[in-house]
């Protein structure tokens, strides 16, 4: 079974361009959650999405926002770039069948912003 | 709100040789779960190992095992017979087990870098 699958990889992006990111879960998988992971804050949870319905958002700007689509593949749209939003943007998949669920990762898109 | 802490930035072991790695987290809830997540130089996510908070039993897998004290919030990873393919970042990671909305939102410590020397 193919694992999560994040496009694109690698991202240039100048300020004030916007980027959309996204994140195709292992089949079967609803829930996708986004991370954002930089050498200063480390992991932190962006959002969260099940069944096309965000449940759970983490503490970012509005800039900052999301959706996932019938087929479960999500997509992330970062809005009016800081340098500050460069950083490895992961998501992660699971079944979200019971509260037992693991989380698989994707290999993530690296974003530079300059 | 939850709170992961790994203490140690940085740590090294010999190929062969058992490392612990240590992490405390805070939390008020009594059902969750721990992570152990392993990050490798192609930044791929890997989870190492999991422990239910309700079982007393420490999980293993192979090489991996964890000493869970749920009393004094501490969950540490063991690596025994370390091998050079375990040189990697590793995460902690807690997670509720009754999210807002069956949300399974994880809170990662800052990770912890680990070489392996041969």
């Amino acid at each position: 079974k193919a694992g999560v699958t994040q496009t694109p990889r690698y991202l240039i992006k100048t300020r004030g361009q916007q980027v959309t990111l996204s994140c195709s879960p292992i089949s079967g998988h609803r829930s996708v959650s986004w991370y954002q992971q930089t050498p200063g804050q480390g992991l932190q949870f962006l959002f969260e999405y099940f069944s096309e319905t965000q449940r759970n958002k983490g503490n970012f700007p509005g800039r900052f926002s999301g959706r996932q689509f019938s087929n479960s593949r999500s997509e992330m749209n970062v809005s009016t770039l800081e340098l500050g939003d460069s950083a490895l943007y992961l998501c992660a998949s699971s079944l979200a069948e019971n509260i037992q669920e693991t989380q698989y990762f994707g290999p993530g898109t690296r974003l530079l912003v300059l | 709100a939850q709170t992961v802490t790994q203490s140690q930035p940085e740590m090294s072991v010999q190929e062969a040789e058992t490392v612990t790695l240590s992490c405390t987290y805070d939390t008020s809830e009594s059902d969750y779960y721990l992570f152990w997540y392993k990050q490798p130089p192609s930044r791929q996510m890997i989870l190492v190992i999991r422990q239910e908070a309700y079982k007393q039993q420490n999980a293993t897998e192979n090489r991996f095992s964890v000493n869970f004290q749920k009393a004094a919030k501490s969950f540490s990873l063991k690596i025994s017979d370390s091998q050079l393919g375990d040189a990697a970042m590793y995460f902690c990671a807690y997670r509720s087990a009754w999210g807002q909305g069956g949300s399974e939102k994880l809170v990662f410590g800052k990770g912890m870098k680990l070489t392996v020397n041969p």
